[in-house]
């Protein structure tokens, strides 16, 4: 079945340094990914999506990188801030299909 | 704020106990999803409804269900509660089909079965 799952649940980053935080999928038919940011007590929040047509988009602060051929996703947060402490959620679906396939989680802490 | 409210916040019951959670969300949002977020499981899809009628269905026990009415709101009915479906349960919106980005998730009601 289809599963997406991330490399490490846990990751520790000095304050203005960069981060990286990895996901790997499944389903080669998925064609719409999306991140996730959850901070405590709170509900997921939109981040930064991108279609399988792209291999790279880029936000305020965040990328995201595809990868498909070996089916490999990350989220890249520029100078990090003690905000961006908060468990990140990759998910995938097929562009214009409700339905999510979440990972399982990366909580990211920033060290000041 | 997302604009989607969930009701209650936090709930403790026993197990066999049912229970119903609420979701209003964001005004003009006629699709409304539950998820249910657990330790061991991660964020799983549990159902979704647009405009009054299921739309899909992910890994909902039968001993759940939901319902979305006339005025757009949403809820979902936890029956014979055990203990293993101590969970955070999501509502979620978006204003057609979404498509990630346009999904607006609440803040989550807790439930605890003890």
């Amino acid at each position: 079945g289809e599963s997406v799952g991330l490399h490490l649940p846990t990751l520790s980053v000095q304050e203005g340094d960069n981060s990286i935080i990895n996901c790997a999928y499944s389903n080669s038919a998925s064609d719409y990914f999306i991140w996730y940011k959850q901070e405590s007590g709170k509900g997921p929040q939109f981040i930064i999506d991108i279609r399988s047509n792209m291999d790279k988009r880029q936000g305020q602060r965040v990328t995201v990188l595809l990868n498909k051929t070996v089916k490999h996703l990350s989220l890249q947060i520029a100078a990090t801030q003690p905000g961006d402490s908060a468990v990140y959620f990759c998910a995938e679906s097929h562009f214009g299909n409700e339905k999510l396939t979440f990972g399982t989680g990366t909580r990211l802490t920033i060290i000041p | 704020d997302s604009g989607v409210t969930q009701t209650p916040k936090h709930l403790i019951t026993a197990t066999g106990q049912r229970v119903t959670l609420r979701c209003s969300p964001r005004s003009g949002d006629l699709s409304v999803y539950w998820y249910q977020q657990s330790l061991d499981q991660g964020l799983q899809f549990l159902i979704q409804y647009y405009n009054g009628e299921e739309r899909a269905k992910g890994n909902i026990l039968e001993r759940f269900s939901a319902q979305q009415f006339p005025d757009l709101h949403s809820e979902l009915n936890l029956s014979s509660l055990e203990l293993g479906d101590s969970a955070l349960y999501f509502c979620a919106s978006s204003p057609v089909g979404g498509s990630g980005n346009t999904i607006y998730f609440g803040e989550g009601s807790w439930l605890t079965v003890v």
